[in-house]
């Protein structure tokens, strides 16, 4: 079952600009994933968070975990064109089959 | 470089034609996932091989069987594939350990995009 959804949908900012993504997912987890999907390609791995972390960093990304309020954030600082892409965050899932639950994927278009 | 080789990258078939899509790794990963991804939806996981055992997902269709002869390559064959099977059909892989899967970031192929005539 797919656990994760991201908001908003769809993004369109200029480059340079900085982009936010929000996930909440539904129940408790051991870490929130997320991933970058170029289109028709396959999905790539962007930045893992462990659920007694609340904040990571990787190069232009940051990233928050709140689990009392079972929410995460993705921030894309100092956009660019080739940032354009759809994002999914995506959960393991404590109870139950520890199998990644993707969200549906924010579109994010970066315009030069 | 080591990655997850996904064959062929296109495939059309007819309504009721058995195909096979390919996946191939270097990474030497012991977990090889399979999913569904339909046009702007989320990858949905149809199964997963956790080194030779075969975990089936409970809505995962019995027109979807999988097969993972060694370590490096998974195979995913529909038997009678219908309209509704069209999609991108995506392979990852991740090094896990015995907590469960879901604890380690995936690697994923460029997918097989499915078309049925």
């Amino acid at each position: 079952s797919q656990q994760g959804e991201e908001d908003p949908q769809a993004l369109s900012i200029q480059e340079g600009e900085n982009a936010t993504m929000n996930c909440s997912y539904k129940t408790s987890i051991n870490n929130l994933q997320w991933y970058r999907q170029n289109s028709g390609r396959g999905l790539v791995h962007l930045i893992l968070i462990r659920s007694n972390e609340r904040e990571k960093h990787s190069g232009r990304l940051r990233v928050t975990l709140d689990t009392s309020k079972k929410s995460s954030s993705l921030l894309i600082t100092a956009s660019r064109a080739a940032d354009t892409a759809s994002y999914f965050c995506a959960t393991d899932s404590f109870y139950g089959n520890n199998r990644l639950a993707f969200g549906k994927g924010n579109q994010v278009v970066v315009i030069p | 470089d080591a990655m997850v080789i996904q064959n062929p990258r296109y495939q059309v078939t007819q309504f009721g034609k058995p195909v096979t899509l390919s996946c191939s790794q270097t990474l030497n990963h012991n977990v090889m996932y399979w999913y569904q991804q339909k046009s702007s939806q989320a990858p949905k996981l149809l199964f997963h091989y956790y080194d030779k055992d075969f975990n089936n997902e409970a809505d995962t269709p019995d027109n979807f069987q999988s097969r993972r002869p060694n370590t490096s390559f998974c195979f995913l064959d529909i038997r009678s594939p219908g309209l509704g099977d069209a999609a991108m059909y995506l392979c990852a892989t991740s090094r896990e350990s015995n907590t469960g899967v879901g604890n380690q970031p995936q690697h994923f192929g460029d997918g097989t995009r499915l078309s049925i005539l």
